[in-house]
């Protein structure tokens, strides 16, 4: 079936620095949506992308819509340690939302 | 208002028993989808319910079974309990522009 393969697996940053993750599949998706997973806790939705080329903020989050439509990439400026988690991008997909493989981050002070 | 609520959070089985999982969606929300994640396979979609009937179904043995009643809470039932089963069940509802709230999920251990 279809999958969204998100890069990279892990990441292990400092403070402060900026990261950027992206999401892949081989359809075109018409809604791009990312989400973020804390430890014990199910995934939140950070931003929600419903337009080829669109880009939008959430604070220091930054996501963008592939100008392909397979494509969306998201990334955080200035990382603290309460950005630790997994990040997943998700799309619908014949009438139900998948997600991608995640990425987890870990932020070290 | 009031997250999606799962319960129970954490739940011990041994193989070859029965569990069922609950989920009450935020109110006003129909649709509820449910998903497991294991390190794995990641989350894979289980089914989706819509005004009580399912609307939707992933591709997973028939031991996985679920349900909407007209409060649009759902419960998912697992039959004779697989090792392999062992995960985090995650139940979401949502609107129709696929703003998907989940819950905190249920943690389920088979033994």
């Amino acid at each position: 079936g279809q999958q969204l393969n998100q890069s990279p697996q892990s990441m292990f940053i400092q403070e402060g620095e900026d990261v950027s993750m992206n999401c892949t599949s081989s359809s075109i998706f018409n809604t791009w949506l990312w989400y973020k997973q804390e430890p014990g806790e199910g995934p939140v939705l950070l931003i929600a992308l419903y337009k080829a080329g669109e880009l939008t903020s959430n604070g220091r989050l930054t996501a963008q819509f592939g100008i392909t439509r397979k494509d969306s990439f998201l990334n955080i400026s200035a990382s603290i340690p309460s950005d630790v988690g997994i990040y997943f991008c998700a799309g619908p997909y014949t009438d139900k939302l998948i997600f991608g493989t995640g990425t987890r981050l870990q932020v070290f002070p | 208002k009031a997250g999606v609520t799962q319960t129970p959070r954490y739940l011990i089985k041994t193989r070859g028993q029965q569990v069922t999982l609950s989920c009450s969606p935020i109110s006003g929300h129909r649709s509820v989808s449910w998903y497991q994640q294991t390190p794995g396979q990641g989350l894979q979609f289980l089914f989706e319910y819509f005004s009580e009937t399912q609307r939707n179904k992933g591709n997973f043995p028939g031991r996985f079974s679920g349900r909407q009643f007209s409060n649009s809470r759902s419960e998912m039932n697992v039959s004779t309990l697989e090792l392999g089963d062992s995960a985090l069940y995650l139940c979401a509802s949502s609107q129709p522009d696929y703003g998907y709230t989940f819950g905190s999920g249920t943690r389920l251990t088979v033994v």
